[in-house]
């Protein structure tokens, strides 16, 4: 066990919707790190947050947002689904950024877009 | 730009044979770390090595062993006498070691231990 919880497990929805991904990190954690693995794309990085302020951005789309609020957890908010966004989302903490403190990953999100 | 690569994409022993999972990977940054992690069928991510650029030294933990070569940009990961418990997918990583210090992840190798 990580420490970092993720919820829910499994999601399934329909295209055009929205979801809304939750993650916590491992206590003391001050980064959270979101992922998506996909078949085609494999493991990306999607955004970082540091205590509370967005650090750095990859590959995410405008249709996808997170926010790291003051207890240091973070949602992701996945809008306007498509079937392409049917993918593992992971979440990561670090107590600091990954190069001196490795990131530990929670159970990851399943989402389904139909 | 950060890449790593896993060219090795299955690999399939039997149990207790010693197998090596490759790692090359690119990066105009002089301080840098790499990881392994393993990804059971269960689906989590788990770690399981930092290592950092300064550091070549070979490092041993029970059974895993990993071999960093900064001459052939390499991150090779060993496991003797295979169980199928190691049975997972296994992804290198790279991250720099500033900046967003975010994970640059190769494809992964799936390793199947037969019984």
């Amino acid at each position: 066990d990580s420490g970092v919880t993720q919820t829910p497990k499994h999601l399934i929805t329909a295209t055009g919707q929205r979801v809304t991904l939750r993650c916590s990190p491992r206590s003391g954690d001050l980064s959270v790190y979101w992922y998506q693995q996909s078949l085609d794309q494999g493991l990306q990085f999607l955004i970082q947050y540091y205590n509370g302020e967005e650090r750095a951005k990859g590959n995410i789309l405008e249709r996808f947002s997170a926010q790291q609020f003051p207890d240091l957890h973070s949602e992701l908010n996945l809008s306007s689904l498509e079937l392409g966004d049917s993918a593992l989302y992971f979440c990561a903490s670090s107590a600091r950024g990954a190069g001196r403190n490795e990131q530990y990953f929670g159970p990851g999100t399943r989402l389904t877009v139909t | 730009a950060q890449k790593v690569t896993q060219a090795q994409t299955e690999i399939s022993v039997v149990e207790k044979e010693d197998v090596t999972l490759d790692c090359v990977y690119e990066t105009r940054d002089t301080t840098y770390y790499l990881f392994w992690y393993k990804q059971p069928p269960s689906g989590e991510l788990v770690f399981l090595i930092r290592r950092n650029s300064f550091d070549e030294q070979n490092e041993i933990s029970g059974r895993y062993s990993w071999n960093f070569q900064k001459s052939t940009s390499s991150f090779n990961f060993t496991i003797t006498a295979s169980q199928v418990v190691d049975s997972a997918v296994y992804f290198c990583a790279l991250s720099e070691a500033q900046g967003a210090q975010k994970l640059v992840f190769g494809q992964g190798t799936r390793l199947t231990i037969n019984p």
